[in-house]
C-alpha cells in the first residue's frame, strides 16, 4: 500500500510570497498524483492532476512538479484566498496525504 | 453543469446504521465510477469507497470494509452508501465525488452530509 507524506504540516507565509509544498510517496506512483485545496465548509477543489496538469479554471500561479516519489505544489505569489489546507492524492488506492495547512503569517 | 447532492446524514448511536444518497445530474452518470470521501472533524481527507460505472466492481478502505456497502442505481442517477455497525470514528462529513473524465482524480464534489455517531 502506497502512503503519502506531506511536509511541512503547517506553512506560515504572507500574501505575495511563494509557497512550496511537498508530498512524498512510500513507493513510486509515476506521475499519478493530484493536489487539492480544502477550505472549511467547502468541498475539496482539484488543482493539479497527473503531477503537473492544471485543472480547469485553476490560476496559473498554481503549478505542480515531480515524478516517482517526490512531488511539489508551488504557488508562485500567494493571494489571500489561497490560505487553506492542501492535500495530495495518489491514483492506485485513492489515498490522500495528511495535508499541509497554509496559514497567514 | 455537474451537480452532486448528498443526503441521509444525521445522528446515530454506535452500532447503528445509516444510508447516504448522492443524487447526480449534469453528466452521463452510468459512464462514471463514483466515490465516497470523508473528513472527520479536525482531520484530513479519507477515501472511503468507490464503484464502477455499471456497479460490477466495488472498492473499500480497510477502515470500513465489511461494514459499509456502496451501490448505485443508474436509472435514478443515484449513488448510495449503506453504513452498518457505525463507530464513533465514523463521525465525519461524507462527500460523493465524480472523477475527471478519463482519470481517477475527483473534479466534482457534493457539498457533503454530516454523519455523527454518538450515544
Amino acid at each position: 500500500e502506497t502512503v503519502l507524506t506531506q511536509s511541512p504540516a503547517t506553512l506560515s507565509l504572507s500574501p505575495t510570497e511563494r509557497a512550496t509544498l511537498s508530498c512524498r510517496a512510500s513507493q513510486s506512483v509515476s506521475t499519478y498524483l493530484a493536489w487539492y485545496q480544502k477550505k472549511p465548509g467547502q468541498p475539496p477543489r482539484l488543482l493539479i492532476y497527473d503531477a503537473s496538469k492544471r485543472a480547469t479554471g485553476i490560476p496559473a500561479r498554481f503549478s505542480g512538479s515531480g515524478s516517482g516519489t517526490d512531488f511539489t505544489l508551488t504557488i508562485s505569489s500567494l493571494e489571500p484566498e489561497d490560505f487553506a489546507v492542501y492535500y495530495c492524492q495518489q491514483r492506485s488506492n485513492w489515498g490522500f496525504g495528511q495535508g499541509t495547512k497554509l496559514e497567514i503569517k | 453543469e455537474v451537480q452532486l447532492l448528498e443526503s441521509g446524514g444525521g445522528l446515530v448511536q454506535p452500532g447503528g446504521s445509516l444510508r447516504l444518497s448522492c443524487a447526480a445530474s449534469g453528466f452521463r452518470f452510468s459512464t462514471y465510477a463514483m466515490n465516497w470521501v470523508r473528513q472527520a472533524p479536525g482531520k484530513g481527507l479519507e477515501w472511503v469507497s468507490g464503484i464502477s460505472g455499471n456497479g460490477g466492481s466495488t472498492y473499500y478502505a480497510d477502515s470500513v470494509k465489511g461494514r459499509f456497502t456502496i451501490s448505485r442505481d443508474n436509472s435514478k442517477n443515484t449513488l448510495y452508501l449503506q453504513m452498518n455497525s457505525l463507530r464513533a470514528e465514523d463521525t465525519a462529513v461524507y462527500y460523493c465525488a465524480k472523477p475527471l473524465t478519463g482519470y481517477y482524480y475527483f473534479d466534482n464534489w457534493g457539498q457533503g452530509t454530516l454523519v455523527t455517531v454518538s450515544s
